[in-house]
């Protein structure tokens, strides 16, 4: 059964400082991986996937996501944290094993210090 | 832009009482999902369909809840009889093809008195 972890409730970075949200799952076929943003009181949108192409893969508002196999990750990074980036971030993944329905993260809450 | 939209945005209800939320996905999908959010947890999947049919369902989709989808647009949720614990965001998603992002409607925030 596939599942998602997001290591950490709640991340805190200063405004200009790297993003890296934490990602691990577990399928037991090839998945594809996505990452939602949920603005406060806002629906769930689209970040960026991975669907078995390019294992780098870069998003919306200048965020990027590696896929790495081996480690069964999929962290979300951005360079430049800015004030903007406040949100919560979900990962989740699918497989067609399981209808393709998407299985989530608790959920990360990153908080812009300016 | 196609988007997925959701009707009501917001539906209170008192306890023992149906509901049905309402979704147009996008009209060139196939494949359509609802979700569900509790206030501060995980996005839960509650069930997909396709084809006229449910494809797949999870726990939480019991004998309370319904999907439809009476005409070729809209894609609705029924609670037959409703509980304090399922007051939560609802989201419905649609996709062209199955291994493809789904694209989310705003939700309907229910609430359950």
């Amino acid at each position: 059964a596939q599942s998602v972890t997001q290591l950490g409730s709640h991340v805190s970075v200063s405004e200009g400082a790297l993003v890296l949200l934490r990602c691990n799952y577990s399928s037991s076929v090839p998945p594809y991986l996505f990452w939602y943003v949920q603005y406060p009181n806002q629906g769930l949108q689209l970040l960026l996937k991975y669907t078995s192409a390019a294992t780098l893969v870069k998003g919306i508002n200048g965020f990027e996501a590696e896929f790495k196999k081996s480690e069964t990750s999929f962290h979300l990074t951005k360079p430049s944290a800015h004030m903007s980036d406040a949100a919560e971030y979900f990962c989740a993944v699918s497989d067609e094993d399981s209808n393709y329905q998407l299985i989530w993260g608790a959920g990360t809450k990153l908080i812009i210090k300016p | 832009e196609p988007e997925v939209t959701q009707t009501p945005s917001h539906q209170v209800t008192q306890m023992g009482q149906e509901v049905i939320l309402r979704c147009v996905p996008i009209s060139n999908h196939l494949y359509f999902y609802w979700y569900r959010q509790i206030l501060g947890q995980k996005v839960e999947f509650l069930v997909s369909f396709y084809n006229n049919e449910i494809s797949e369902k999870s726990e939480i989709f019991d004998d309370q809840f319904s999907v439809e989808r009476p005409d070729g647009s809209n894609f609705t949720l029924k609670i037959r009889s409703t509980k304090l614990e399922d007051s939560a965001m609802y989201f419905c998603a649609s996709t062209a093809g199955g291994s493809r992002e789904q694209y989310f409607g705003p939700g309907t925030r229910l609430t359950v008195t």
